[in-house]
């Protein structure tokens, strides 16, 4: 059973404009969220993360939304630049919770791609 | 700036070969992960370890082992490869249980 599930596999978009990757999760202990972004043949690098105490997170270009009733969390891009292009994964964690609870939870990723 | 490196970039054996993948972080990490990344599966963990000679099972040990006799050094071992562990694998450290992680190039590997 999936608990962080990205359910559109692929976003394209025009660069300038704004990319919004989803994210849902079906874990109530989930306290802490992150977005990584993966280039091919490279290793995941974090982007940007959330706590539940929080419902908007800004860094740059970057801007994470979390709704917390619908365990929905967002990453905007604004505006998308072709350098954006690449897989990007939401993580989840209980950190709240300590031990392993606080291990990260990933999603599938949906690959963006920004046309210039 | 944490800098993860893994022992090889790209990697192939013949299955029942014993594969040894190394990790090294060099930012005094406490903790260290192991990953796979499957086509539409996402990032699963395999192995982890919150401290040295310490391990804990993630979601899909089958078939995989590790050691962490160093604090900077985390191996996964398969033991028989397997053309089914035919993935890429990443492995991650972080400061503490519940910071950041911060990922390695990662290793392709091809079980034949």
């Amino acid at each position: 059973d999936q608990q962080v599930k990205q359910n559109s596999p692929s976003l394209s978009v025009q660069e300038g404009r704004i990319s919004i990757l989803n994210c849902d999760y079906t874990n109530s202990m989930f306290d802490y969220f992150l977005w990584y972004k993966k280039y091919p043949a490279e290793g995941p690098t974090f982007l940007i993360s959330i706590s539940s105490i929080k419902d908007k997170n800004e860094d740059g270009r970057f801007t994470v939304f979390l709704n917390k009733s619908a365990k929905h969390l967002s990453l905007h891009i604004v505006p998308s630049q072709p350098g954006d292009s690449a897989v990007y994964f939401c993580a989840a964690s209980a950190r709240g919770f300590g031990g392993s609870q606080g291990n990260l939870i990933f999603g599938k990723g949906t690959k963006l791609s920004v046309k210039p | 700036d944490v800098k993860v490196t893994q022992s090889s970039r790209y990697l192939v054996k013949r299955t029942g070969e014993k594969v040894f993948l190394e990790c090294v972080q060099d930012m005094d990490h406490e903790n260290m992960f192991w990953y796979r990344q499957d086509p539409g599966l996402g990032l699963r963990l395999i192995y982890f370890s919150y401290d040295v000679k310490m391990k804990e099972k993630g979601d899909i040990p089958e078939g995989y082992s590790v050691s962490r006799e160093k604090k900077e050094r985390f191996s996964l071992i398969l033991e028989s490869a397997s053309t089914n562990q035919t993935s890429m694998y990443l492995c991650a450290s972080s400061l503490g249980a519940l910071e950041t992680q911060y990922f390695g190039p990662g290793t392709r590997l091809l079980v034949l």
